[in-house]
């Protein structure tokens, strides 16, 4: 089954506490992409990968890292949590970044920093 | 910056009524907009990518129309169901930049 996975589902941490939410997709897309999504506003792109080894900032990458080391994967990572990252975050990949490319989206994290 | 605006923000429907929502985008250099439909602990899945003035896309009860002139794309949901209970998300695609609206809350009541 065609699908982009996220792990963990769920995560409750303390600020500072350094964390990796992973995000796999088995469709060899080419794009990939991590946004947050907090009441009220719309979905918001953290950072995209266009492919392999090619990574670039979205609108809010500020405390988010990421790294696309294989196609398939592109794990997203807080060095040093703060409760303004408090969010639920999607994963989602798309064949390429065209204009009318239908993206597929991971079931969501969400993360609390206490 | 793209400001993509989506009305209302949620909406209480009874079964078997029909309803619409707005999503409203900048229509300079406009590529396409995309709809999607979010049901709540689930992952947003597509529903329509339109890219044309007057496009319409249709899938069983819902259906969606495209102005890209004034900048604006209306979903329409004929004989809403409890099943059609969702968060409707549009996205609009300009210039290389593709920025999503906060979206509209259904709510259908048996």
């Amino acid at each position: 089954e065609a699908q982009v996975t996220q792990n963990p589902r769920y995560l409750i941490t303390v600020t500072g506490k350094k964390l990796t939410v992973t995000c796999s997709q088995n469709m060899n897309h080419e794009y990939m992409s991590w946004y947050r999504q907090d009441p009220g506003l719309g979905l918001r792109q953290i950072y995209y990968s266009m492919n392999v080894e090619v990574t670039d900032k979205g609108d809010v990458p500020e405390g988010y890292k990421v790294s696309r080391k294989e196609k398939r994967n592109f794990p997203l990572i807080l060095e040093s949590p703060s409760p303004n990252q408090t969010s639920l975050y999607f994963c989602a990949s798309s064949l390429y970044r065209g204009s009318t490319d239908t993206q597929y989206f991971g079931p969501g994290t969400r993360l609390t920093v206490l | 910056i793209l400001n993509v605006e989506q009305s209302p923000q949620s909406l209480h429907v009874q079964e078997g009524d029909s309803t619409n929502f707005t999503c409203s985008f900048p229509s300079s250099n406009f590529y396409a907009l995309h709809w999607y439909r979010w049901e709540t602990a689930k992952s947003p899945e597509a529903l329509f990518v339109m890219t044309l003035n007057g496009d319409e896309k249709k899938k069983g009860r819902i259906s969606a129309t495209l102005n890209t002139k004034e900048g604006y794309s209306y979903l329409y949901i004929k004989g809403s169901q409890p099943e059609d209970s969702a968060t409707y998300l549009c996205a609009s695609y300009n210039n290389n930049d593709m920025r999503f609206g906060a979206g509209t809350r259904l709510t259908v009541k048996p």
